[in-house]
């Protein structure tokens, strides 16, 4: 079982709609989780970080965090032709730092 | 506000020639770090820098050297460049090595024919 699970896709959604994101993990250490948005050609670039189980909201994203059942969701509400990309789910502790393998989304117009 | 800047953004090899790919922060970070991006496989940590004179390794090390030139630059070198090394390379930094979050340059894509 691989560190950080993460449904590769791609997910096409139509403009407007609500995006569900998810990672799965298997190490309870973890304790700071990130997503990050890549666009194609282009770095990871940092959307949300967040520590504790719960929600965390910015603009039009919303992180959520579940250590008791190891799952960690980002939800993108109105999504937008712009929010085309790949999203990576990323966690640590310490030192240690792991990524997801990405999620590619397409938002179609 | 440049951030993480890498060089050059694409690059292709011959098998056996060496390289030396280079990047630069101006965040004044103290941690930066390289991996590398391969479909499917996602991120792997090649080496890590926490802190200006100290280099690690990381999941991939084999292969590949590191340099951490000063608090801004941190290099990273193929001597002997082998086809399974074809990918793209990313550096990334932070302000220090535990749980912060990284912040990544745009890549080099690197091909050894």
């Amino acid at each position: 079982q691989k560190e950080v699970e993460q449904d590769p896709g791609p997910l096409s959604v139509p403009e407007g709609a609500i995006v569900s994101l998810n990672c799965t993990y298997s190490n309870s250490a973890f304790q700071y989780f990130m997503w990050y948005r890549q666009y194609s050609r282009k770095g990871p670039e940092l959307l949300m970080y967040t520590y504790s189980s719960g929600n965390k909201e910015d603009g039009r994203f919303t992180a959520q965090v579940d250590k008791s059942s190891k799952y960690i969701s980002l939800f993108i509400r109105d999504s937008q032709p712009s929010d085309s990309a790949t999203y990576l789910c990323a966690m640590n502790y310490g030192q240690n730092f792991v990524f997801g393998p990405g999620t590619r989304l397409s938002v179609l117009p | 506000n440049a951030g993480v800047t890498q060089t050059p953004k694409f690059q292709v090899l011959k098998t056996g020639q060496s390289m030396t790919l280079q990047c630069a922060q101006d965040m004044n970070h103290n941690s930066m770090y390289w991996y590398r991006q391969d479909p499917g496989m996602g991120l792997r940590l090649i080496y890590y820098s926490a802190s200006e004179g100290t280099t690690d390794k990381g999941e991939v090390p084999n292969g590949y050297n590191v340099s951490r030139l000063n608090k801004r630059e941190f290099s990273l070198r193929l001597e002997s460049a082998a086809p399974s090394q074809t990918s793209v390379y990313f550096c990334a930094s932070s302000e220090v090595s535990v749980n912060q979050p990284q912040h990544f340059g745009d890549g080099t894509r690197l091909s050894i024919l």
